[in-house]
């Protein structure tokens, strides 16, 4: 049974870094079958996908035009997880930031438990 | 980019009746390779999505055969034949056809 376990803060000020990791049990990030995405929600934008990491032989990332000048998608194979950085936040990053398995069904099949972000001064 | 539009906003239905909700593309979600890559989601309060249908219409593992899925190109639907208490909650259409990947707005299902 695939699970995603979630961490990082859920308070940040304005020009700060948003940082989240997403451990992985019952898979591998750097399986060559699975693609690995950060996801958010908020009651303006609903949900929207940020952007993706996979590995096929080497690693591979692809970001959302409207986040592609400040975010990183990054994995770690020895701890098996993967994390986001989004940089210079505003009180537009506010949302529920979500990591999720893209697996062989060819959806998210599996998420995270969600971690409430709040961007304010 | 593809955009994702759902309808209705809102379903109020009574328990036991059925249910539908439709989700139309922008631009035809058939890839390259023949397949068709749309997916239907549920998201009960306080929880994350949880997937139901892949590809228009394969249930995804333990998911009821209540619920079903059709639909071709730029149109397609989710239909529930026989509403549960559980089933209440919001409803997401999901494109993977092309990057970005994009959702619709969401129908809320709640019973009369």
């Amino acid at each position: 049974q695939v699970q995603l376990q979630q961490s990082g803060p859920g308070l940040l000020k304005p020009s700060q870094t948003l940082s989240l990791t997403c451990a992985i049990s019952g898979d591998s990030v750097s399986s060559n079958s699975v693609v690995w995405g950060w996801i958010r929600q908020s009651p303006s934008r609903g949900l929207e996908w940020l952007g993706r990491t996979y590995y096929r032989s080497k690693w591979y990332n692809d970001y959302a035009e409207s986040v592609k000048s400040r975010i990183s998608i990054n994995s770690d194979t020895f701890k098996n997880q993967f994390s986001l950085q989004l940089n210079s936040v505003t009180p537009e990053d506010t949302a529920v930031y979500y990591c999720a398995r893209y697996g062989s069904v060819w959806s998210f099949d599996y998420w995270g438990q969600g971690t409430l972000v709040t961007v304010s001064s | 980019d593809i955009v994702m539009t759902q309808t209705p906003l809102s379903s109020p239905v009574t328990l036991g009746q059925p249910a539908s909700i439709s989700c139309r593309s922008s631009q035809s979600l058939v890839h390259s390779d023949g397949n068709t890559y749309l997916s239907w989601l549920q998201q009960r309060p306080g929880q994350p999505p949880r997937l139901l249908i892949y590809k228009i219409s394969n249930r995804f593992s333990g998911v009821p055969d209540r619920f079903s899925g059709s639909g071709a190109g730029t149109d397609f639907t989710l239909k529930i034949s026989r509403v549960e208490a559980e089933d209440v909650g919001v409803y997401y259409c999901m494109q993977a056809t092309q990057l970005p990947l994009s959702f619709g707005g969401g129908t809320k299902v709640e019973i009369k």
